[in-house]
């Protein structure tokens, strides 16, 4: 199965919004509810940001969010700073057989 | 705090095996419903997720990968293992170890992470 697909950039300002999209397949992103998005700084581990699709974990900054549409995922940060530079990826359940599958990654840079 | 530790070597020779420990500490690893898993990033590209295990032996692999894996568990050291056999170069990548919350298909996100670790496959 391939990986789900993103842009491999995006860029805005300080303050401004940003949205990164994940796009899957009806296999995937377009049939369960469990997409899940990591944020990852340059030689650090990735670390949750969202989990089944909009939920936040503890400690994770309300200037995230995520939804999902048809076979497309999305994560917006509103308020963007500069320490949300990083790369972002997506991940979706995928079923029983191949279970979970990552995207190829977005660099989100902070003008 | 939940930590997640990867230790083994940084280089292994092409054909060889590649063998991993991660060691958890700072909270429970033989209860509830996690599972611990791995996952790879090679240099410069994305995350691929490579297998996961229960503390009981259950056990779930990536498709690509599920003829050269092996996951195994040490409860008494709260560790768990990844050997990778027949390696070639692609098989370079980060290595990270990570808490699951679950199996069911509502249980597949990575919310602990271990610091990874470089493996090398070359001569």
């Amino acid at each position: 199965q391939s990986a789900l697909t993103h842009p491999r950039s995006v860029s805005g300002s300080p303050g401004q919004s940003v949205t990164i999209s994940c796009t899957g397949t009806s296999s995937d992103v377009g049939v369960y509810n469990y997409v899940s998005w990591y944020q990852q700084h340059p030689g650090k581990a990735p670390r949750l940001m969202i989990f089944d699709v909009s939920k936040r974990p503890s400690g994770v900054p309300d200037r995230f969010s995520g939804s999902k549409s048809g076979n497309t995922a999305s994560l917006t940060i509103s308020g963007l700073q500069a320490e949300d530079e990083a790369d972002y990826y997506c991940c979706s359940y995928a079923g029983s057989y191949t279970y979970v599958i990552f995207g190829g990654g977005t660099k989100l840079t902070v003008l | 705090q939940l930590q997640l530790l990867e230790s083994g070597p940084g280089l292994v020779k092409p054909s060889e095996t590649l063998s991993l420990t991660c060691t958890v500490s700072g909270g429970s690893f033989s209860s509830g419903s996690y599972y611990w898993g791995w996952i790879r990033q090679p240099p410069g590209k994305g995350l691929e997720w490579i297998g996961s295990m229960y503390y009981s032996g259950n056990t779930y692999y990536n498709p690509s990968l599920k003829s050269r894996v092996t996951l195994s568990v040490d409860t008494s050291k709260n560790q768990f293992s990844l050997n990778l056999n027949s390696v070639t170069a692609t098989d370079t990548a980060v290595y990270y170890c990570a808490r699951q919350p679950g199996a069911s298909s509502s249980g597949w996100y990575f919310d602990y992470w271990g610091q990874g670790t470089l493996v090398t496959v070359s001569s």
